[in-house]
């Protein structure tokens, strides 16, 4: 168990709908980031945030947004599905110090029809 | 543009040989580099990791190799066992700034078989 949670773990929803998945990380970790993998494709990365602010930007899409809130979980909201947004979306965390690993958590399967 | 490669998607080894994982990344900024293994519904868990100023670092049946010139590391297991039968992603991250992400590969599936 990496202490990272993430829910929920699956989501089905039609195309044009707007999602929210949802992590809180590890106790004691300031950042968070947020990973998509789409089939056959590694972990691409979206978006960090630590302790509350955005520090890094990634391959993430204008449709896309996510933010981190003063009790450190974190929201990434994804807006106008697509079909090509089907991918299981991982939370990681890490104490934020350069170097420090980063903890996943299970992530949520994100399907859309 | 891939900068973190891993080039073979699959490997199998018996059980108690060696497992030799590579990656290779095209990045001369890179200088602190991780291994990650996943097993089926599960997050990928940190394995072990290098900095640049080493060339070898080891960790139990867990070795990871580093060589800068050719921008190439390796993961080795020995000896593996059927319980290393998962994903493995190398990851690459530059160190420094506040900014602090990793490039991940797309990953090796090894299966050890018993």
């Amino acid at each position: 168990d990496s202490g990272v949670t993430q829910t929920p773990k699956h989501l089905i929803t039609a195309t044009g709908q707007r999602v929210t998945l949802r992590c809180s990380p590890r106790s004691g970790d300031l950042s968070v980031y947020w990973y998509q993998q789409s089939l056959d494709q590694g972990l691409q990365f979206l978006i960090q945030y630590y302790n509350g602010e955005e520090r890094a930007k990634g391959n993430i899409l204008e449709r896309f947004s996510a933010q981190q809130f003063p009790d450190l979980h974190s929201e990434l909201n994804l807006s106008s599905l697509e079909l090509g947004d089907s991918a299981l979306y991982f939370c990681a965390s890490s104490v934020g110090r350069v170097n420090s690993p980063l903890h996943f958590g299970n992530g949520t399967r994100l399907t859309v029809t | 543009d891939q900068q973190v490669k891993q080039n073979s998607p699959s490997l199998s080894v018996q059980e108690g040989r060696i497992s030799i994982l590579n990656c290779d990344y095209t990045n001369s900024m890179f200088d602190y580099f991780l291994w990650y293994k996943k097993y089926p519904a599960e997050g990928p868990t940190f394995l072990i990791s290098i900095s640049s100023i080493k060339d070898k670092n080891e960790d139990g049946r867990f070795t990871v190799f580093l060589n800068k010139s050719a921008k190439h590391l390796s993961l080795h297991i020995v000896p593996s066992q059927p319980g290393d039968s998962a994903v493995y992603f190398c990851a690459a991250g530059v160190s420094g700034g506040s900014n602090y992400k990793l490039t991940f590969g797309k990953g090796t599936l090894l299966t050890v078989n018993p």
